[in-house]
């Protein structure tokens, strides 16, 4: 079993169209993220959720927006998608605490054209 | 193709021999260290982590190497093999907080 898994995987779009990418995790985690992974490989936090309750935004535009059912799903929605929004966009999990360690998904490769 | 890290600072070893990859942090504050390995197409996974009371931590042919005084981190990958080919990546986490905070990268490189 997939312990974090997002879909789509990969996404191609136009220019100001809306997208989402979701995901959902299988650990029992209280807290999972949104990271965004540019065309250097730089990894940078975008939000963080804990059970359901935003935590961390990290200065994102307003274009996207997460949106955590309940604590094992965590989507993102991104309107009127830019060109500069292309990277792949990594969802995490962890279980907060002591302990930090990150459960990466697969990723989700995000073009827009 | 994949024309993604051409910027990343690339390590390039002979298989068997020692690989050590380093890390600057910048938050003095941070007191919880992880290195990260990504494979092409996936995403990161977790190699190992140590705490700001430690100075060193052995994994299975990996040794994480702490420095706050100077605030660097080291990887240091015994035996290195094929499959260790990945971009390797040190992360942060500022005290009190669920927030890591990853570095640029450096991509290692196995030859035969």
């Amino acid at each position: 079993d997939t312990a974090v898994s997002q879909t789509p995987k990969y996404l191609v779009t136009q220019m100001g169209n809306d997208k989402s990418i979701k995901c959902e995790q299988n650990l029992g985690h209280d807290t999972m993220y949104w990271y965004k992974q540019d065309s250097k490989k730089f990894l940078k936090i975008m939000f963080s959720y804990n059970n359901k309750e935003l935590i961390i935004n990290e200065t994102v535009p307003n274009r996207f927006s997460p949106k955590s059912p309940d604590k094992a799903h965590l989507n993102l929605h991104i309107n009127s998608l830019e060109l500069g929004d292309s990277a792949v966009y990594f969802c995490a999990s962890s279980q907060g605490g002591d302990t930090g360690e990150l459960f990466f998904g697969e990723g989700s490769r995000l073009t827009v054209l | 193709g994949e024309s993604v890290g051409l910027h990343l600072p690339t390590l390039s070893v002979q298989e068997g021999d020692n690989s050590i990859i380093n890390c600057a942090y910048s938050n003095s504050a941070s007191d919880y260290f992880i290195w990260y390995k990504q494979e092409s197409g996936k995403g990161p996974q977790f190699i190992i982590d140590i705490r700001s009371n430690m100075d060193k931590r052995q994994g299975q042919r990996v040794t994480v190497l702490l420095n706050k005084t100077v605030k660097h981190l080291s990887l240091q990958i015994a035996a290195t093999q094929p499959g260790d080919s990945a971009v390797y990546f040190c992360a942060e986490s500022p005290r009190n907080t669920d927030k890591l905070i990853f570095g640029t990268g450096t991509r290692l490189q196995v030859f035969p």
